[in-house]
This record gives structure tokens, C-alpha cells and sequence, in this order.
């Protein structure tokens, strides 16, 4: 079965660079969203996407941003990096909102970024 | 704020024994997941559990939610060296639509099994 595809897997970058990370969903699957695990952490959730529109918003930096296109795929990114940003980034998709009971979440391989 | 509480954080047991880890929340919802995770790998789904007294079983692992108590439990029978990972449970609350908003991890349980 299809999985959650991120794209690149591996970043490394130095400090005050920029980064985007890509995600493609699920086919069918409407919904996108992307975490951010540090080391020996839990993942936290950042933001998320339904139907192109941000539905939530976690504790993503001001320095980050993140959107979903037409075709459902998402981009996150990150400007003015920090060491602190080193860390998996994953994202997730699910098919749904309001019309389904609940919307398990399907989490992609993560990227993993390095600040240097 | 939603709160999610794992204990043990670590756990290291041997082969052959039982053990349960246990995922405490803040909020009224019914929707609690466990994840596996690997070192340096992505989170694996274990189970969905979607209503109060919800229990699941996978091989030697089984889940149960107690959403009076806010509580799940994950159980570990007869463990074997090949489950030593990382479990995270993770709580979501459903939006004003019905549907899914972020999820709220625990910290985690580390878990070795020595042979």
C-alpha cells in the first residue's frame, strides 16, 4: 500500500539558511500534518492542513511556515535556521474531516535535519 | 492544555516476563493511539482506540482505554528481545468538524528487553 512520502530524507544546512521539506499524503488522503521530534523527544505537532486551508496550529515557530497545494502535497518552511531546529520532522495524512468518525493518522519516514 | 503522562519512562525487563506501561490524559476525549517507534525511525501505528473500554490485542501486545479514568494501558505478555523500541501513546482531541487536530504525545517509554 502507499505510504506518506518526505522528501528529502536527510538536510543538513548551516545557520541562518533556509530549508523546505516536502510531504506527499496518502492518495485520497486531504489532510496533512507535520511534527517535530528532537532528540531522545516526544513528537510535537507544528501545524496542519485540510483541503488546502490550515486547520490547526501547534507550536511552530514564527520562522516557519508551511502550505498545501492542490494537489495535497505540503511544503514546510524553514528560514533563519538555529541549532535548536536539528531534529526528525515528520509528517502525517489522514482522508477527512468532519464527514468520518476519526481520522487515524498515517505517519511518513521523517526527514532529518542538521544545523550546522 | 492537554496533558499526556507515560510511566515508566524506561523499561528494561527480561525476556519471558509481563509488564504494562501506562498512558494517563487531561482531556475528555476517546481517541488515544500507541505508536512504536525504532531508534532513528518513523512512528509505527499499533492500535486505535476509539471508545471507552475499546481493548486490542496484536500478537503480545494489548491495549485497553478507560476514557472515565483517562487512562490506557499497553501490556506486554511474555516479551521477547524483538519489542525493545520506544512506545508512544498519543491523545487527539476532534475539532469543531468531527475531525482530527494535531495529536498530543507522551513523553514516551524506552523499553529493552534483554534476552
Amino acid at each position: 500500500a502507499a505510504g506518506v512520502i518526505q522528501s528529502p530524507r536527510h538536510l543538513i544546512k548551516e545557520k541562518r539558511e533556509t530549508a523546505t521539506l516536502k510531504c506527499y499524503p496518502i492518495p485520497r488522503h486531504d489532510t496533512v500534518y507535520w511534527y517535530q521530534q528532537g532528540p531522545g523527544q516526544d513528537p510535537q505537532f507544528l501545524i496542519s492542513f485540510y483541503e488546502k486551508m490550515q486547520s490547526d496550529k501547534g507550536s511552530i515557530p514564527d520562522r516557519f511556515s508551511a502550505q498545501q497545494f492542490s494537489d495535497y502535497h505540503s511544503e514546510l518552511n524553514m528560514s533563519s535556521l538555529e541549532l535548536g531546529d536539528s531534529a526528525l520532522y515528520f509528517c502525517a495524512s489522514s482522508r477527512g474531516q468532519g464527514a468520518v468518525a476519526y481520522n487515524e493518522q498515517f505517519f511518513g519516514p521523517g526527514t532529518r535535519l542538521t544545523v550546522l | 492544555e492537554l496533558k499526556v503522562e507515560q510511566n515508566p519512562l524506561f523499561l528494561s525487563m527480561q525476556e519471558g516476563k509481563n509488564y504494562t506501561i501506562y498512558c494517563n490524559y487531561s482531556t475528555t476525549s476517546d481517541r488515544l493511539y500507541w505508536y512504536r517507534q525504532d531508534p532513528g525511525k518513523s512512528l509505527e501505528s499499533l492500535f486505535v482506540l476509539l471508545s471507552n473500554g475499546a481493548v486490542k490485542q496484536e500478537g503480545r501486545l494489548m491495549a485497553s482505554l478507560d476514557t472515565k479514568a483517562r487512562l490506557s494501558t499497553l501490556h506486554i505478555t511474555a516479551a521477547v528481545h524483538d519489542l525493545s523500541a520506544t512506545y508512544f501513546c498519543a491523545v487527539e482531541e476532534p475539532n469543531k468538524w468531527g475531525g482530527a487536530d494535531g495529536l498530543t504525545f507522551g513523553k514516551g517509554t524506552h523499553l529493552i528487553i534483554q534476552p
